[in-house]
Formats: structure tokens, C-alpha cells, sequence
């Protein structure tokens, strides 16, 4: 099993919708859960953080983390088209593991 | 805060050649960096970790020799990519977080684009 998992294909949503992203991890101790945008050619930047369960917001965005399950979310409310680019799971404690991404298509 | 500079953005030189790419933390200091490698339309793949003061611990599979990291600062870590060949063409990107702060975001460089005739 992959350390981390995101493993929905590419999602396209119209502008203004809801997108949906989950990733799931394989170490119980990890205490670090990170979501990164990378636009292509680019580096990624970090757009969340999250270190305990429950729901974290931040403007559009918002994390969801679940221990006991092994999974955490990432919702983008208001998808705009600037919302398009590869969302990058990261977990960790001091060495992250990222997930393979997931490319987001906002159709205008 | 907690920038991250990655010099050169581009490198285009032939086969046999060796490359040296810098990353500096600008506003922080840092102990340990990292060193990844993407492929294109590929998820990041942590190469080694660099380590402020002693050796790099390199992820399997990466060949040491191929790829010389050296951390002599806590604010410069290098990574030398000796006599490239096209197969190691790739995007080559650092991170790091401040030290003392282990479970803080890491911060990436803009990255190095990497191509080898």
C-alpha cells in the first residue's frame, strides 16, 4: 500500500461549484496533513494545514481530517477558474509523503 | 515569511556536464532541506534529505554518488547532479521549514527544470 492515496482521476467542475478532494494515508502516526496547489510547471504552494480531526477553513477552502479513519479532504467551495491545477496530499511529521495529485478543471 | 530560493530556474547543457542547483532559506534558518525530483505528470519523489553539518540521508534507490548534496549552512543547501545524462532531465525542487519546528509546512523553492541534451 502507497503511503498516501488520492486516487480520483481528474475532476472538472463548473465555476462556482463545489470540488471534492480526498486522500487517504497508511501511517496511524503521522501528525502532519498538508494540501498543496501546483499549477503546471510550477512549484507546489501550500494552501492548508491541518493537525487534529475535525473541519479547518480558510476562505474557500476547507480541510477535513479524520484519524481513526486515515483520510483527509479538501473541499473548494466557490470553484473559480484560477482553482485549476494538481492538488497535492502531503503528510507527515517532518518528512512529508505526497499523494500522486489530483488535476482540478474549473470550466468557466 | 519562510521563503525558499532555488537557483537556477533553468538549466539546459549537454550530456556529461555536472549541475550545481542552490536553495537558500531566506528569512529562516534551517537544519534539514529537501531535495525532490517530478517527473511530467508525476507526483513528487522525495530524492534525499539534507542535513545542516552531516551527510544527506538519501531515499533508496537514489544513487549518492550520482547526486552530491551539501548542506554547509543553515541557510544554503546544494545539490550537484554529477556527469548528467537526458534520463535526469526533471523538475528538481527544494523545501525546508524552520528549524525546531518539525511539524510546520514545508516550504518549496520555485524549482529547477532540468534538461539534458
Amino acid at each position: 500500500q502507497k503511503e498516501v492515496e488520492q486516487n480520483s482521476g481528474p475532476l472538472s467542475v463548473p465555476e462556482g461549484a463545489i470540488a471534492s478532494l480526498n486522500c487517504t494515508y497508511s501511517d496511524r502516526v503521522s501528525q502532519s496533513f498538508f494540501w498543496y496547489r501546483q499549477y503546471s510547471g510550477k512549484s507546489p504552494e501550500l494552501i492548508m494545514s491541518i493537525y487534529s480531526n475535525g473541519d479547518k477553513e480558510d476562505g474557500r477552502f476547507t480541510a477535513q481530517l479524520n484519524k481513526a479513519s486515515q483520510y483527509v479532504s479538501l473541499l473548494i467551495r466557490d470553484s473559480q477558474p484560477s482553482d485549476s491545477a494538481t492538488y497535492l496530499c502531503a503528510v507527515g511529521n517532518n518528512r512529508l509523503a505526497f499523494g500522486k495529485g489530483n488535476q482540478v478543471v474549473v470550466i468557466p | 515569511g519562510a521563503v525558499v530560493s532555488q537557483h537556477p530556474s533553468r538549466v539546459i547543457c549537454k550530456s556529461g556536464t555536472s549541475v550545481k542547483i542552490e536553495c537558500r532559506s531566506l528569512d529562516f534558518q534551517a537544519t534539514t532541506m529537501f531535495w525532490y525530483r517530478q517527473f511530467p505528470k508525476q507526483s513528487l519523489m522525495l530524492m534525499a534529505t539534507s542535513n545542516e553539518g552531516s551527510k544527506a540521508t538519501y531515499e533508496q534507490g537514489v544513487e549518492k554518488d550520482k547526486f552530491l548534496i551539501n548542506h554547509a549552512s543553515l541557510t544554503l543547501s546544494t545539490l550537484t547532479v554529477t556527469s548528467a545524462h537526458p534520463e535526469d532531465s526533471s523538475f528538481y525542487i527544494c523545501s525546508a521549514n524552520p528549524s525546531g519546528y518539525s511539524n510546520q509546512p514545508q516550504h518549496f523553492g520555485d524549482g529547477t527544470r532540468l534538461s539534458i541534451l
